[in-house]
């Protein structure tokens, strides 16, 4: 119950094209998922995070989509480029504990 | 503003002797800080919770006495690895939580220390 599946592991995009990155869940509990990009070497930043109450947000040229009768949430790349290509992890938490679950990632590669 | 550092950033120490890892958030007073490790192509996995002033909190199958934690600020926590082996080759992360509004969910990440025990 406290696992979040991601998909897929690993996807490869046209410069130009849209990425697209889904998460599932169990836990009702949770009330947090951010989106991390990670780059090889690194440590995970944050790209964008929404809460339940809401269903979509975007920021540039990123969104997430949230469907909270299904338990999923996505990740849209709009006009993906070269050096969008990295790992990406979605997550969820719960407020009081702040523990971050992390999705299986997804390795995304984006061709000139 | 929300930078984590970890220091050092790579170690590469002999089978049996003890590593310590530092995280510090430098623009921001952690009230949390977690520990991740990271396998080759794989996800992160949470090791273990810390709050500034109290025992850090293990998560199951951690070995606490393997690995000390200490959050004596808030500001930073080190990880010691003690009597490092072979199998303990990973790639150590922490991040920070800060406390403000909003902002409470979110953790800031370092950018990680890789270890390497021959």
């Amino acid at each position: 119950q406290q696992q979040v599946k991601q998909s897929p592991q690993s996807l490869i995009v046209q410069k130009g094209g849209i990425s697209i990155i889904n998460c599932a869940y169990e836990n009702t509990a949770f009330d947090y998922f951010p989106w991390y990009q990670q780059f090889p070497g690194k440590g995970p930043a944050l790209l964008i995070a929404i809460r339940p109450d809401v269903s979509e947000k975007k920021e540039g040229r990123f969104t997430i989509s949230f469907n909270k009768s299904a338990k999923q949430f996505s990740l849209h790349i709009m006009d993906s480029q070269p050096g969008d290509s990295a790992t990406y992890f979605c997550a969820a938490s719960t407020s009081g504990t702040y523990k971050y679950i992390f999705g299986t990632g997804t390795r995304l590669k984006v061709l000139a | 503003g929300a930078v984590v550092s970890q220091h050092p950033s790579r170690v590469i120490c002999k089978s049996g002797t003890s590593v310590k890892i530092e995280c510090r958030s430098l623009d921001f007073q952690a009230t949390t800080m977690f520990w991740y490790r990271q396998f080759p192509k794989q996800s992160l996995m949470l090791m273990a919770t810390s709050n500034e002033g109290s025992k850090a909190t293990y998560e199951q199958g951690v070995e606490k006495d393997k690995f000390l934690i200490n959050h004596a600020s808030l500001t930073l926590s080190t990880l010691t690895v003690t009597s490092a082996h072979p199998e303990d080759s990973s790639f150590y992360i922490c991040s920070a939580r800060g406390t403000q509004g909003a902002r409470r969910d979110e953790q800031f990440f370092g950018p990680g220390t890789r270890l390497t025990v021959l």
